[in-house]
């Protein structure tokens, strides 16, 4: 069954301090893997999106890495600030497959203290 | 561009009511998906359309559920009768095809839906 599973479900960190945020995913066969930024009571916003020939990929503090062998992704944020206060959901697409073909994990929680 | 727009922002109402919730896509975006969020599943795949023709509509709940495109700007998810478990933010997201497989879809900001 196709799955992608994040941790932790939650995560609270002091202002300026570093975090990574999992994602493991059983896909297969698999073509991208997004990371989508959701404020509260908005829609989610994309961060990056790595095919499965990317390792790493960076938008500005955010940087995602992709292991497509052992199927883990990483998003690491730098220097965090209070705007980045949000759920932070991996997306998996299958390859070949559809647009509708996403599989979404349920995001984990980041809150940023000051 | 203004994005995705959904109307509207809230919806309140009572079981067995009928609900519309309407979305507009970014122009010139040939894909139109409906999600539901909720704590405990995250994001579903409602339905979604290409060039107005529906898809896969493989994960409406049931038979309450319909959604329309009558036109490349306009589209509407209808709940009838509505029921206290459809309580939950409904998104509309658009993308175009382009040449890659990497589209990017890009949501709107939802319509919270209480069913009391």
């Amino acid at each position: 069954k196709n799955q992608v599973e994040q941790s932790p479900q939650s995560l609270i960190i002091l202002e300026g301090k570093n975090c990574t945020l999992q994602c493991n995913y059983t896909v297969s066969p698999f073509s991208n893997l997004r990371w989508y930024k959701q404020d509260t009571g908005r829609g989610p916003v994309s961060l990056t999106i790595m095919t499965f020939s990317e390792n790493t990929k960076s938008n500005g503090r955010y940087t995602a890495t992709l292991d497509a062998d052992t199927k883990q992704s990483s998003l690491h944020i730098t220097a965090s600030q209070l705007s980045d206060s949000a759920s932070y959901i991996c997306v998996v697409s299958g390859y070949g497959g559809s647009q509708g073909n996403l599989i979404f994990g349920k995001g984990t929680k980041l809150s940023v203290k000051p | 561009d203004a994005g995705v727009i959904q109307s509207p922002r809230h919806e309140v109402t009572e079981m067995g009511q009928e609900v519309t919730l309407r979305c507009k896509p970014i122009s010139g975006h040939d894909y139109l998906f409906w999600y539901r969020q909720t704590m405990m599943r995250g994001l579903e795949l409602l339905i979604y359309f290409n060039n107005n023709v529906p898809i896969d509509d493989s994960g409406m709940p049931e038979d309450r559920f319909s959604a329309k495109m009558p036109n490349a700007s306009f589209s509407t998810l209808k709940i009838q009768p509505s029921e206290p478990r459809d309580s939950a933010v409904y998104f509309c997201a658009s993308s175009s095809a382009g040449t890659s497989d990497s589209y990017e879809q890009y949501f709107g900001p939802g319509t919270r839906l209480t069913v009391t």
